[in-house]
């Protein structure tokens, strides 16, 4: 079945530097979404991409839909400490066979140091 | 108005056990799925519903059974609990089948003891 790989695992930044994060997978995808988690909450949708190549931000937050449609990246600029969390990447093929089902990478940790 | 919304948000019980978790959304969204998050945090897919049919049901024991009374309702009920059952479980929704955006309700943290 389709495995996401995401990188890195976690990061320890100070308090206003730039974060990268990135997502590949073994198949490709029609649709990348990236989620961040606060501790006792459930995923919460920060970014959706849908067509390969696209470059979508979110306030400080820009994430890319590689071209090869296997890959995408989540950059954060510089960094808050409210931005602590996890982050995690998830792929699907909208339509089809896959209702909807997303596929999940394991997930970066991020601690921001005041 | 919380969209998604579990109870109990921890449940903790004995080995051998059956219980459930409830799951409902006001967001109108037609498909609804259940989530499990693991100790290492990674998330998989167990099942999703659309219109109250069941349409993804991955390699889940068949101990662990979904219930949509209407597309607003999906539940989880999990019987003769195991100790490896221990997680967090996330019900979710999207618009249709083949939304691309989940919404996440808070999770169900699970603990077998």
């Amino acid at each position: 079945g389709q495995q996401l790989n995401q990188s890195p695992q976690s990061m320890f930044i100070q308090e206003g530097e730039d974060v990268s994060m990135n997502c590949t997978s073994s198949s490709i995808f029609n649709t990348w979404l990236w989620y961040k988690q606060d501790p006792g909450e459930g995923p919460v949708l920060l970014i959706a991409l849908y067509k390969a190549g696209e470059l979508t931000s979110n306030g400080r937050l820009t994430a890319q839909f590689g071209i090869t449609r296997k890959d995408s990246f989540l950059n954060i600029s510089a960094s808050i400490p409210s931005d602590v969390g996890i982050y995690f990447c998830a792929g699907t093929n909208a339509g089809g066979t896959s209702y909807g089902k997303l596929t999940f990478g394991q997930g970066t940790i991020l601690t921001v140091h005041p | 108005d919380t969209a998604v919304s579990q109870t109990p948000k921890y449940l903790v019980t004995q080995m051998g056990n059956d219980k459930s978790i409830k799951c409902e959304q006001n967001l109108g969204h037609d498909t609804m799925y259940w989530y499990k998050q693991d100790s290492k945090k990674f998330l998989k897919i167990m099942f999703s519903y659309n219109n109250k049919e069941l349409i993804i049901n991955e390699t889940v024991p068949n101990r662990f059974s979904p219930k949509s009374p209407d597309k607003a309702h999906l539940n989880l009920h999990i019987n003769s609990l195991e100790l490896g059952d221990s997680a967090v479980y996330f019900c979710a929704s999207s618009l249709t089948r083949g939304a691309q955006k989940a919404f996440f309700g808070q999770g169900t943290r699970l603990t077998v003891v």
